[in-house]
């Protein structure tokens, strides 16, 4: 029962440094999308996908990149990161109206 | 421009009592609203609610539409420590899966 599964969970960037957010779903749920929710902001969408080879981008896709090669992956790139960018970061996806959610990367920027 | 707004941004309540946590929303196209509820981790579902005055209840949760009136409300009857958490209500936008989230409720549960 893997369900959506993000990695890694805690992750410490210097500013300006690179990395890439996983995240996996064996759901075969076409839509998939990340969010980032900071304190008393609720969830802000980053960029979705309504399936593979097919991206878009949400309410706050700066700074950030996606590429959807197959059903089951759906990574985040941070291209250089900013302390602006430190967050908890959800995947999630969905078959329709429902979303389900990975467990969260929470990312500090220094 | 797609919004939602939960109101109150947070509740402390005794356990026992019984509280009511709002969500007013403003899209295009509107098809369901969702509750999630969200503890140490990841936001968990809760309701879907797609038809006006159709009341969904799981336990001493429950959940009501007003399409009309452009808002929903979640109760929770006689609170327990373990509700504590963040409640999030959120819609799908312009007639897509893309969900607009409310910025939620945080509901504290004191012994």
């Amino acid at each position: 029962n893997a369900g959506v599964t993000q990695t890694p969970k805690f992750q410490v960037l210097k500013t300006g440094q690179s990395m890439t957010l996983q995240c996996a779903q064996d759901m075969n749920h076409e839509y998939m999308s990340w969010y980032r929710q900071d304190p008393g902001m609720g969830l802000r969408l980053i960029h979705y996908s309504v399936g593979a080879g097919i991206t878009d981008q949400g309410e706050v896709p700066n700074g950030y990149n996606v590429s959807r090669s197959t059903t089951e992956d759906f990574p985040l790139r941070l291209l250089s990161a900013a302390p602006s960018q430190t967050s908890v970061y959800f995947c999630a996806s969905s078959p329709g109206h429902e979303a389900f959610f990975g467990q969260g990367t929470r990312l500090t920027v220094v | 421009e797609d919004k939602v707004v939960q109101s109150p941004l947070s509740l402390v309540v005794h356990e026992g009592d019984t509280v009511t946590l709002n969500c007013s929303y403003e899209v295009t196209n509107f098809r369901s609203l969702l509750w999630y509820k969200q503890e140490k981790k990841a936001p968990t579902f809760l309701f879907m609610l797609t038809s006006s005055g159709i009341e969904k209840k799981s336990g001493r949760l429950s959940s009501i539409l007003d399409k009309k009136e452009l808002f929903s409300i979640l109760n929770i009857t006689a609170t327990q420590t373990g509700d504590s958490a963040i409640y999030l209500c959120a819609v799908p936008q312009g007639g897509s899966e893309k969900l607009v989230f409310g910025k939620g409720t945080k509901l504290t549960v004191n012994p």
